[in-house]
């Protein structure tokens, strides 16, 4: 398997503009989680689903944030409007819940609004 | 949201040294305690875990101390080395639950 795959590793929009952050998890892995990643935030968790399932979507900060799983092998993150704090390194990882390897996290979308 | 308390912030470490960082939670319902390494560029992976059932686990020079009366666990880097320069982050989790600690950037000198 190719691991977590994000789509794109990097992206540049203006304010106000739609983005859209894409996720691929490893195959069989029951959980997905959706991470942001700031200097003075850390890791934040965003949202995760259980089997395709939104299970907790607490921390997504606004309205703005949207995320969906249509089914076992796809994620989306959507900001709409993007504003420039959103500017941050967007995660996803997958897991099968149990097994002791952990985590699997994607390389990560990096996020610029100007 | 921040569940996971870890520190410190930054740590600078002479090569051969021992690093230790701290991480404390409040929900006594995480049974899984995972430690992340993450190197620049790169999203997290995973360095070594501990379920609250035992109070100590090694991987060869890493090695995680838990002591569940405090709600607490640390990690040990033994030896240290350049190569272990990263970003470290302690979570706690429960049935799909992963919460992370703000992380600690080390610096290994050689």
């Amino acid at each position: 398997d190719a691991g977590v795959i994000q789509s794109p590793r990097h992206e540049v929009t203006e304010m106000g503009q739609e983005v859209t952050l894409r996720c691929k998890p490893i195959s069989g892995h029951d959980y997905l989680f959706w991470y942001r990643q700031t200097m003075m935030r850390g890791l934040e968790l965003l949202i995760y689903f259980n089997n395709n399932v939104p299970i907790d979507d607490s921390g997504m900060p606004e309205d703005r944030f949207s995320a969906k799983m249509p089914n076992a092998s796809f994620s989306t993150l959507k900001i709409q409007p993007s504003e420039p704090r959103d500017s941050a390194v967007y995660f996803c990882a997958s897991v099968v819940w149990g097994r002791e390897e952990g985590a699997f996290f994607g390389q990560g979308t990096r996020l610029t609004v100007v | 949201q921040q569940q996971v308390k870890q520190s410190p912030q930054s740590l600078i470490v002479q090569k051969g040294g021992i690093s230790i960082i701290n991480c404390a939670y409040e929900n006594t319902a995480f049974d899984y305690f995972p430690w992340y390494q993450q190197f620049p560029g790169k999203g997290p992976a995973l360095l070594i875990a501990i379920r609250p059932d035992v109070s100590e686990k090694k991987e060869g020079r890493f090695t995680i101390s838990f002591n569940k009366s405090a709600k607490q666990f640390s990690l040990h880097i033994m030896d240290s080395q350049p190569g272990d320069s990263a970003t470290y982050f302690c979570a706690a989790s429960t049935y799909g639950d992963m919460r992370f600690g703000a992380g600690t950037r080390l610096t290994v000198k050689p």
